[in-house]
């Protein structure tokens, strides 16, 4: 079966820090795709990254950065000079890739607090 | 409109009471999903349509929990003899197209059963 584990159920932050949330799955799927959403406390879920299962490679978009290594099974999110807005629930999620379907296995989330 | 539109945002019923929530994808989405998120977890898949046929809903917790899309656009989950267990917010979710396409959330709908 699949799983997602954030370990990290909260994290408190200076803005200014850098910060790295933590995402471990397990799939036997050879093929799958693993997200990062972030939920402000309005409750809509953000999409923030797709990754497949192919591709290593780290992805940098501004301010944000993922690191993907199939050998430990993680999907690491960092977040660089964090500010106040960065403030969210920030889900991993894996998806089975066959039949189609985007049915997410969602982790139980960090809650990320960036104080001033 | 822009996003996924979910009806009612707050939903407070009665035990043993039938509710229906309803879903708005984004125009010219073919798939749409629901997930139930309850307090303190991630969203947890319910079930999945492309188009008007639900390709899969093995998500869907018991026979109490049904959902529709009858037209290919606006979907409603239909729950029958709630349960104070059912409380949760509701998520609907549509993309573009079916497989791993990104995914769009709506604010979802709170559901309180008393």
């Amino acid at each position: 079966a699949q799983k997602v584990t954030q370990a990290q159920t909260e994290i408190s932050v200076v803005e200014k820090e850098d910060v790295t949330l933590d995402c471990v799955y397990e799939t036997r799927d050879t093929t799958y795709y693993l997200f990062w959403y972030k939920q402000p406390p309005s409750g809509e879920l953000v999409f923030l990254i797709r990754r497949n299962s192919f591709d290593e490679q780290n992805e940098i978009s501004g301010r944000y950065s993922w690191n993907f290594q199939k050998s430990t099974s993680s999907f690491n999110f960092t977040i660089t000079a964090s500010q106040v807005v960065d403030s969210a629930v920030y889900f991993c999620a894996l998806s089975e890739a066959k039949g189609g379907s985007e049915k997410l296995v969602f982790g139980k989330g960090t809650k990320l607090t960036v104080n001033p | 409109g822009a996003g996924v539109s979910q009806t009612p945002s707050n939903k407070v019923t009665e035990k043993g009471k039938y509710v229906e929530l309803r879903c708005d994808p984004i125009s010219g989405h073919t798939a749409l999903y629901w997930y139930r998120q309850s307090l303190g977890q991630g969203p947890e898949f319910l079930i999945y349509f492309q188009g008007t046929g639900a390709a899969d809903d093995s998500g869907l917790p018991n026979d109490r929990f049904f959902a529709v899309r009858p037209e290919g656009s606006v979907s409603t989950l239909k729950i029958q003899r709630t349960e104070r267990g059912d409380s949760a917010v509701y998520l609907c979710a549509s993309s573009l197209t079916a497989g791993v396409t990104e995914a769009f959330f709506g604010q979802g709908t709170r559901l309180t059963v008393v």
